[in-house]
Order: C-alpha cells, then sequence, then structure tokens
C-alpha cells in the first residue's frame, strides 16, 4: 500500500536558519505529492504540490522537488521566521483521490 | 475564497452517547472526506464521499458512520462515543470535475477537538 515517511520532530531553530523536513514515500504509480501546514489550532492548508517527477512545488519561499528515483520530496526553505512556526505534513495521492499523510513534523521557530 | 466549515471547535460527550460532527463546504465539491488527527499518526482516513448518498470506508471506519444527504453537507456519526475516540476531527472537500482529483488540493475545515469521558 502507499505510505508516507516524514522525520519526526520537534525541530527547533533560530530565526534565519535554513530549514530541511524530510519526506520519502512509498506508492504504487504515478502520486501526486503535497506539503500541507497546520497552524496552531486552525485546520490543514496546502502549501505547495508537484504533479509529476522533476517537478518543483514552491510557496512562501518554500520549495519541494518530486525526485522519483529517490521517492522523496524534501521540504526546504532558506531562511524560517516565527510566523513559520507549525506543523508540516507530507502527503500523497495515487488513486480514488485519497490521501495518505505522514505523521507530521513540529517547527518551531526562536527568535 | 473557499470554505468548509465544522459545526463546533470543541465538544465534550460522555461515553455511549450519539455523536454528531457536522461539515459544510460551499465549493459545490463533488467529494468530501473525515479524518481523525492523533498525535503521533498523522491524519487517517475514517470514511469519504464522492457524491450524495455515496460513502466509502476509510482506513479507520470502525465505530463511525457518516451521511451525505446534501452535495454540500457531509455529517460523521459516532453511534456510542468511546473514550478511544478523543481526537480531533478534520473534515475535507475536493473538486472531482477534472478527472484528476488525486492532482488536486483538498481544503480542510479548522477542525473539531472532541473529548468523551
Amino acid at each position: 500500500g502507499n505510505s508516507v515517511t516524514q522525520m519526526e520532530g520537534p525541530v527547533t531553530l533560530s530565526e534565519e536558519a535554513f530549514l530541511t523536513i524530510n519526506c520519502t514515500y512509498t506508492a504504487t504509480g504515478y502520486p501526486s505529492l503535497f506539503w500541507y501546514v497546520q497552524y496552531p489550532g486552525e485546520g490543514l492548508q496546502l502549501l505547495l504540490k508537484a504533479t509529476k517527477a522533476d517537478d518543483k512545488g514552491s510557496n512562501k519561499g518554500f520549495e519541494a522537488t518530486y525526485r522519483k528515483e529517490t521517492t522523496s520530496f524534501h521540504l526546504e526553505k532558506g531562511s524560517v521566521q516565527v510566523s513559520d512556526s507549525a506543523v508540516y505534513f507530507c502527503a500523497l495521492s495515487a488513486t480514488g483521490n485519497k490521501l495518505t499523510f505522514g505523521t507530521g513534523t513540529q517547527l518551531k521557530v526562536e527568535l | 475564497d473557499v470554505k468548509v466549515t465544522q459545526s463546533s471547535r470543541y465538544l465534550v460527550k460522555r461515553t455511549g452517547e450519539k455523536v454528531f460532527l457536522e461539515c459544510v463546504q460551499d465549493m459545490d465539491h463533488e467529494n468530501m472526506f473525515w479524518y481523525r488527527q492523533d498525535p503521533g499518526l498523522g491524519l487517517r482516513l475514517i470514511y469519504f464521499s464522492y457524491d450524495v448518498k455515496m460513502k466509502e470506508k476509510g482506513d479507520i471506519p470502525e465505530g463511525y458512520s457518516v451521511s451525505r444527504e446534501k452535495k454540500e453537507r457531509f455529517s460523521l456519526i459516532l453511534e456510542s462515543a468511546s473514550t478511544n475516540q478523543t481526537s480531533m476531527y478534520l473534515c475535507a472537500a475536493l473538486s472531482g470535475t477534472s478527472g484528476r482529483g488525486y492532482q488536486e488540493t483538498q481544503y480542510f475545515g479548522p477542525g473539531t477537538r472532541l473529548l468523551v469521558l
């Protein structure tokens, strides 16, 4: 079956530090890959996505590249801000419009 | 702007009670989903619906049922609440008109935090 593995948190960084959150997946076929973000007290919202190999999704300074050869979709940001503190979920969708999520990674950014 | 609303942000119920969680979307989307979110487990799919009166089991349907009488509304029902159903419940909606729903964005509600005592 489909599965998503992402690094455990919490990840604590100083403001302006570089961020990487690792995500790898197992899926049949050609899945679409997503990063969703959950700010405190809110539901999930899409951060970025990529629908085919070598695509790069980007939004709000975050980027992730769909790497089929390594089955990965790592999230990166060059300079994090306190406002980026949230829980980040990697997810895939292969068939049936259903999302399979990773366990989530909590990011804390300190001044 | 797209909007998915859930009837309650916080809910406290007693063991054995019947619980209704309501979700409404204003996007005219065909597909709707119910997930539960637990620490260390991420989000797990309980049920989903791809059309009015249609439903399919997700990964963890035991102890839950759903109802979709109108396109915009998808209800999650806990027939007899138990303490292990204490969790955050998230509803989502997805357009199905493109035929490529697996590439589309799911839009989430703010969640209902349910405590079963």
